[in-house]
């Protein structure tokens, strides 16, 4: 089956600017989350979202915001870009419902490639 | 919150050595520890994980030990291969009820490097 995608792969932007990136999870996750990676800060939690609704948050600013479609496709926006906010951005899924995780490797998250934004 | 330490940074053994990366924890809610390599240039994959109800699981060359009164946790790679070399996570989290919902706690990563 298809693994979890994200788009676009690379982007540049200029501070003050927007960006929205997207994530397709795998088929029939319905629980996406998404990672800022940075080689000062490592791997962070930026938000979670299952059916439609933004379930959990990490502590970042209001710049970061989400959302997620019923189709469990889900968009990551950041607004008024900094040059801080230049990162991978991993978004991941899982199946979202059930004790986490299972010996069955439910519920385990599975990554895609990110999506690197590179603000100057 | 939870917060995860990870030693060390990085790590240099020779092709057959054995090596080994430990990470420790704050919360001692923390019920679940995943183990994710990252090539370079490519997403983070899991390799082995761990809950909180085991102190430790074996795959192949791969084991991990956690030892929840002192709040630490271990990967242990034997024969070690040049195509190990990667970066390699820890992470911890607790989970949500039966939200099946995870919020990963990264340790800042192993850079492994084995030379054949």
């Amino acid at each position: 089956k298809a693994g979890v995608t994200q788009t676009p792969r690379y982007l540049i932007k200029t501070r003050g600017q927007q960006v929205t990136l997207s994530c397709s999870p795998i088929s029939g996750h319905r629980s996406v989350s998404w990672y800022q990676q940075t080689p000062g800060q490592g791997l962070q939690f930026l938000f979670e979202y299952f059916s439609e609704t933004q379930r959990n948050k990490g502590n970042f600013p209001g710049r970061f915001s989400g959302r997620q479609f019923s189709n469990s496709r889900s968009e990551m926006n950041v607004s008024t870009l900094e040059l801080g906010d230049s990162a991978l951005y991993l978004c991941a899924s899982s199946l979202g419902i059930g004790e986490v995780p299972t010996s069955s490797g439910a519920n385990v998250l599975t990554f895609g490639a990110g999506s690197r934004l590179t603000v100057l | 919150g939870e917060n995860v330490e990870q030693h060390p940074s990085t790590l240099s053994v020779q092709e057959g050595d054995s090596a080994v990366i430990k990470c420790t924890y704050s919360d001692s809610a923390s019920n679940y520890f995943p183990w994710y390599k990252q090539e370079l240039g490519k997403r983070p994959q899991l390799i082995i994980d761990i809950r909180s109800n085991v102190g430790e699981k074996k795959d192949q060359r791969i084991a991990v030990t956690l030892n929840k009164t002192a709040k630490h946790f271990s990967l242990h790679i034997t024969e070690t291969q040049p195509e190990d070399s990667a970066v390699y996570f820890c992470a911890a989290s607790r989970g949500q009820g039966d939200t099946g919902f995870q919020k990963l706690v990264f340790g800042t990563g192993t850079r492994l490097l084995v030379s054949p």
